[in-house]
């Protein structure tokens, strides 16, 4: 069974840009969560899809957003990139109706903005 | 509002040596709890977790933890540290009730092992 995987490995960026990040979900999977490793701020959530609707963001600006496909693939879009965006994007995926809770983990997108 | 708290952001341990990893939590209904491992340039690889039942929790790679409720506590240990064991770990929790699901991470602890 294939794991979360997530596109770009790397990306990098200039302040201002755009960056789009993507996440496939294991088979299956119809939540997807988002969360951001920034240096020195640890492991923060930022958005939560299920079933292709957002149902939870974490306390990070508008320009942070995302949206969830038909086949319950994510996208990540963080707009006017700003230098401390600048971290690992991890995406992780839940089968709904889980009774144990257990997210899988991508390998992330590490996001340089200059 | 949970919240994680991960006694200190390095440990250093001798190959062979305990591994205890400390993580106290703070949650107004009773929680799931998870360790994860990272390794460098990589995501987060489940360890174990603890929803219900037995409050000592057996994982992958020789690692257990221990639900202590009046604690708040779900330490992580392992017997005896191997060369592979240096990586950082996450304490996490998460309450399918309040937040769907979402995980709150403690600041991580970053295991070095000696040879």
């Amino acid at each position: 069974e294939a794991g979360v995987t997530q596109s770009p490995t790397h990306l990098i960026k200039t302040r201002g840009q755009q960056a789009t990040l993507r996440c496939s979900p294991i088979s299956g999977h119809t939540s997807v969560y988002w969360y951001q490793q920034a240096l020195g701020l640890g492991l923060q959530f930022l958005l939560w899809y299920d079933e292709g609707e957002e149902r939870n963001r974490g306390n990070f600006p508008p320009r942070f957003s995302g949206r969830q496909f038909p086949n319950y693939s994510s996208e990540l879009n963080v707009n006017a990139l700003e230098l401390e965006d600048s971290a690992l994007y991890l995406c992780a995926s839940l089968r709904s109706g889980s009774s144990y809770n257990e997210q899988f983990f991508g390998p992330g997108t590490r996001l340089t903005v200059l | 509002a949970q919240s994680v708290t991960q006694l200190g952001s390095h440990v250093s341990v001798s190959e062979g040596a305990l591994v205890l990893l400390r993580c106290n939590y703070s949650s107004s209904v009773p929680p799931y709890l998870f360790w994860y491992v990272q390794y460098p340039n990589q995501g987060l690889q489940l360890l174990l977790k603890y929803t219900t039942g037995a409050t000592l929790v057996k994982g992958i790679n020789g690692f257990e933890a221990e639900f202590k409720k009046s604690e708040t506590s779900f330490h992580l240990t392992k017997p005896s540290a191997h060369m592979s064991d240096a990586a950082e770990y996450f304490c996490a929790v998460s309450d399918l009730r309040a937040a769907g699901n979402k995980l709150t991470f403690g600041g991580g602890t970053r295991v070095l092992v000696k040879p």
